[in-house]
């Protein structure tokens, strides 16, 4: 069981370029979740879709957007990254919300 | 607003020794509560969650947490530490945030190291 994949794992960008980050759970999960994590800050909400066709922001949603493709994709789009966008994100599924997450190996990214 | 506080950053415990994560939550109604692990470079995994019922709940690799709603707290333990319990631990809470929907909020985690 491949549970929740990320990609890429790892990316380096430069401070006002583009990318998108994937997601893909083959757990018929309804909900999906990005989180980053920093150093000392744990795991902060930036998007979450409670089901196909809903998304909804975050604790720290500004500079992302996110696109919930179908019921198993979720995807993360930086439009212009920022130094401050250098972090580790996470992609995460539940049956529902409010149950037990299930995480990707995460997406190392670093803005330069 | 939800809140998840793990008072302690970093602890260190020798092999073989007992081992107590803390743990305490802010939430306006019964939560649902997670503990879960993070060895280095990996992603989160679920060691045991709280829903309702029995306050002592049983997870993987041997570790416990015990519900108190008196103390608002949701703590971590395990009798007898292994090298390999080395990670970085998190408890979060299920809440709602924004609207109707719900999602998890984390704590800033706990960092175990074990002497051998």
């Amino acid at each position: 069981n491949a549970g929740v994949t990320q990609t890429p794992k790892f990316q380096v960008l430069k401070t006002g370029q583009s990318m998108t980050l994937q997601c893909a759970q083959d757990m018929n999960h309804n909900s999906m979740y990005w989180y980053r994590q920093d150093p000392g800050m744990g795991l902060r909400l930036i998007y979450y879709s409670a089901s196909e066709g809903t998304t909804d922001k975050g604790e720290v949603p500004n500079g992302y957007n996110v696109s919930r493709l179908n019921k198993r994709e979720f995807s993360l789009r930086l439009e212009s990254a920022a130094p401050s966008q250098t972090s580790v994100y996470f992609c995460a599924s539940s049956v529902r919300a409010n149950t037990e997450a299930f995480f990707g190996q995460g997406t190392r990214l670093t803005v330069v | 607003a939800q809140s998840v506080t793990q008072p302690d950053i970093h602890i260190t415990v020798s092999e073989g020794a007992s081992l107590e994560l803390r743990c305490n939550y802010s939430y306006g109604a019964t939560p649902y509560l997670f503990w879960y692990v993070q060895s280095p470079g990996q992603g989160l995994q679920l060691l045991l969650k709280y829903f309702s019922g029995d306050t002592l709940v049983q997870g993987i690799k041997g570790f416990e947490a015990e519900f108190k709603r008196s103390h608002s707290s949701f703590n971590l333990r395990k009798p007898s530490v292994h090298w390999s319990d080395a990670a970085e631990y998190f408890c979060a809470v299920g809440a709602h945030y924004g609207g109707s929907q719900g999602n998890l909020i984390f704590g800033k985690g706990t960092k175990l190291s074990v002497k051998p």
